[in-house]
């Protein structure tokens, strides 16, 4: 059973500029929540993905878009780069079956934006 | 709203049992997690709770559960230095089993 992996690891962007990000789930997972977790803080939930369907999104702006593909991996993507989306991302996998959903935890992305 | 509050920092000698508290908001909140976080690294599940439990006991790790009073800790029988990192509490809240997590309580234990 492989676990949840994310690329890149580290990535450095602009002001302005765009990112994209990926996540592959836990084998046999269906849903794909994407974190933002700010130096000092506890993630803060951005959206997440059931079936290629968004289902469930948290206070950020639209610019914090997603896709959920037909085997379950996921990317985020983030417009118009600003200071403050410097943060680690962070990807969890889960398998909703309507009662206990863990989420497990990819190791993150660290996005630093000059 | 959902909120959940821990204390920041905690630190204890090798041995000696840590407890980490949290207390949360929404009460209809179902199930409650403790996640572990060391430096530069995701977030490892350590234990859960379904909420009408009062504790579960998974080897060294003891989780309470007073749901009248909306607090939640995590006893770490026998502490090693290897336990020192974060440790964030998280709920699932209202509708898409999202979690909300409070800042983390920074772990440190000294030989």
């Amino acid at each position: 059973e492989t676990g949840v992996t994310q690329s890149p690891t580290h990535l450095i962007k602009t002001r302005g500029q765009q990112v994209t990000l990926r996540c592959s789930s836990q084998s046999g997972h269906n849903t794909v929540s994407w974190y933002q977790q700010a130096l000092g803080q506890g993630p803060q939930f951005i959206f997440q993905y059931y079936r290629e369907e968004e289902n469930g999104r948290g206070n950020f702006p639209p610019r914090f878009s997603g896709l959920q593909f037909p085997n379950y991996s996921s990317e985020l993507n983030v417009n118009a780069l600003e200071l403050d989306d410097s943060a680690l991302y962070l990807c969890a996998s889960s398998l909703a079956l309507g009662g206990e959903d863990t989420q497990y935890f990819g190791p993150g992305t660290r996005l630093t934006v000059l | 709203g959902e909120d959940v509050e821990q204390s920041l920092f905690l630190s204890v000698r090798e041995g000696d049992s840590s407890v980490i508290n949290c207390t949360y908001t929404d009460s209809s909140s179902t199930y409650l997690y403790w996640y572990k976080q060391e430096p530069g690294a995701g977030l490892q599940l350590l234990t859960y709770i379904f909420s009408n439990m009062d504790m579960k006991q998974d080897q060294r790790l003891t989780v309470l559960l007073n749901k009248k009073d909306k607090h939640l800790s995590l006893r770490i029988a026998d502490t090693q230095t290897g336990d020192s990192a974060i440790y964030f509490c998280a709920e699932t809240g209202s509708g898409y089993s999202t979690l909300t997590f409070g800042k983390g309580t920074m772990l440190l234990v000294s030989p």
